[in-house]
């Protein structure tokens, strides 16, 4: 019954691999987000995606790309991944119009 | 750099004892800010939200008072509870058709038995 559900928990990868992460919710809602969360606990927006517009922060290298097959999913596509990409990712959703987003458990990616 | 930022990164409080973590926003276009509470593994989770229209609002056992002139925002924790150890984050929304929100770097809340 989790409203915003991430898969995989855990990643571990090798440089230069592509990889993906996965988010579904449930709740309705219709934009989705990715943040990423670096070691020292710092939450940073990547890109915030409903059906009409796509809002992709200006620091995130062109490597990462959001896909959304429908509203209730946003996929996370990483690819020729960094050392620099380790980090904790997490998948959020929320109402347009509302500030509340909601949380997945999120993914820790490790690079190596 | 972050428009939202935390005064102190640690706080250790005794069980029982008030909490008050600080936060300074830099944006007075803000028009929602959020409070969150992230435990160990786990994404964030809401704990209460306030608008600009306002200066003060509670929740059980949580207030938030909203200090516009000094761009100042905090959350208070009455009768702290181990259960509340974790790290606490202020979020801003910078408005516009995506509501996305501006995190600041977090207060890592620790309650002493």
């Amino acid at each position: 019954d989790t409203a915003v559900s991430q898969t995989p928990k855990y990643l571990v990868t090798q440089m230069g691999n592509d990889k993906s992460i996965k988010c579904e919710q449930n709740l309705g809602h219709d934009t989705m987000y990715w943040y990423k969360q670096d070691s020292k606990k710092f939450l940073k927006i990547m890109f915030s995606y409903n059906n009409k517009e796509l809002i992709i922060n200006e620091t995130v290298p062109n490597r990462f790309s959001p896909k959304s097959p429908d509203k209730a999913h946003l996929n996370l596509h990483i690819n020729s991944l960094e050392l620099g990409d380790s980090a904790v990712y997490f998948c959020a959703s929320s109402l347009v119009g509302t500030g509340e987003a909601f949380f997945g458990q999120g993914t820790r990616l490790t690079v190596v | 750099g972050e428009s939202v930022g935390l005064h102190l990164p640690t706080l250790s409080v005794q069980e029982g004892d008030n909490s008050i973590i600080n936060c300074a926003y830099s944006n007075s276009a803000s028009d929602y800010f959020i409070w969150y509470k992230q435990e160990s593994g786990k994404g964030p989770q809401f704990i209460i939200d306030i608008r600009s229209n306002m200066d003060k609002r509670q929740g059980q056992r949580v207030t938030v008072l909203l200090n516009k002139t000094v761009k100042h925002l905090s959350l208070q924790i009455a009768a702290t509870q181990p259960g509340d150890s974790a790290v606490y984050f202020c979020a801003e929304n910078m408005g516009g058709s995506q509501g996305n929100l501006i995190f600041g770097k977090g207060t890592k809340l620790s309650v002493k038995p």
